[in-house]
């Protein structure tokens, strides 16, 4: 089964500094990678995919994740982050299967806080 | 305007009287899936459809029901609601056709808060 590991449960970082967070998935082959914002009392938004090709994808709102097959990983970064970027990230794992199934598997999601 | 559309968006409920939540989306996407949302433990899925009449169970499908009959359609049924089931519940689709056509982004309906006391 596939799984979606997010080590950082709550990170802190002031206004105009970079950020990283980070995505550890395990699936077989490579599958469908998102990452999706939730602000306080909000539904989910898509900041941006990965499904093939180059393995940098840039998203919404200055943000960018880069696909790394060797590691497993789908780390999410933004040079400088803005107090409006407060919200809670969660990375997720799309796999599709021959059978004509997909399961859509989520992590527990990376709370963001930011100082002025 | 391309949308998935939940109700109720708010519901307070007691032990065992049955409820469902609805969800409908505009997009023709073949697709549809129910998550919950609890706190420190993420988005968990509960059921999805790949196309109507065929449904598969998610993670935590232990006390909800769905069904597909029509393509647009795709409610949640507690039978028998408990305190554990209070949650934030989201309903999403992605279009899922032939290759080329699937795995687009995730659409999400604004969730339905549930409590049941």
């Amino acid at each position: 089964a596939q799984s979606v590991t997010q080590p950082d449960i709550h990170i802190t970082v002031s206004e105009g500094a970079s950020l990283e967070l980070r995505c550890n998935y395990s699936y077989g082959a490579t599958p469908y990678l998102f990452w999706y914002v939730q602000s306080p009392g909000q539904g989910l938004q898509l900041l941006l995919k990965y499904f093939s090709g180059d393995t940098l994808v840039q998203g919404i709102k200055g943000f960018e994740a880069e696909f790394k097959r060797s590691q497993s990983s789908f780390n999410l970064r933004k040079p400088s982050v803005h107090w409006s970027d407060a919200a809670e990230y969660f990375c997720a794992v799309g796999s599709p299967s021959g059978a004509g199934s997909y399961q859509l598997t989520f992590g527990k999601g990376t709370k963001l806080s930011v100082i002025p | 305007e391309a949308q998935v559309t939940q109700n109720p968006r708010y519901l307070i409920t007691v032990t065992g009287k049955k409820l469902t939540v609805t969800c409908s989306q505009n997009m023709n996407h073949e697709y549809m899936s129910w998550y919950r949302q609890d706190p420190g433990l993420g988005l968990r899925q509960i059921y999805y459809s790949m196309n109507v009449e065929v449904t598969d169970k998610g993670d935590v499908p232990e006390g909800y029901k769905v069904s597909r009959k029509e393509k647009r359609n795709f409610p949640l049924i507690l039978e028998s609601p408990s305190p554990n089931q209070t949650s934030l519940y989201f309903c999403a689709s992605i279009p899922w056709g032939p290759s080329g056509t699937r795995g687009g982004e995730l659409f999400f309906g604004e969730g339905s808060r549930l409590t049941v006391l």
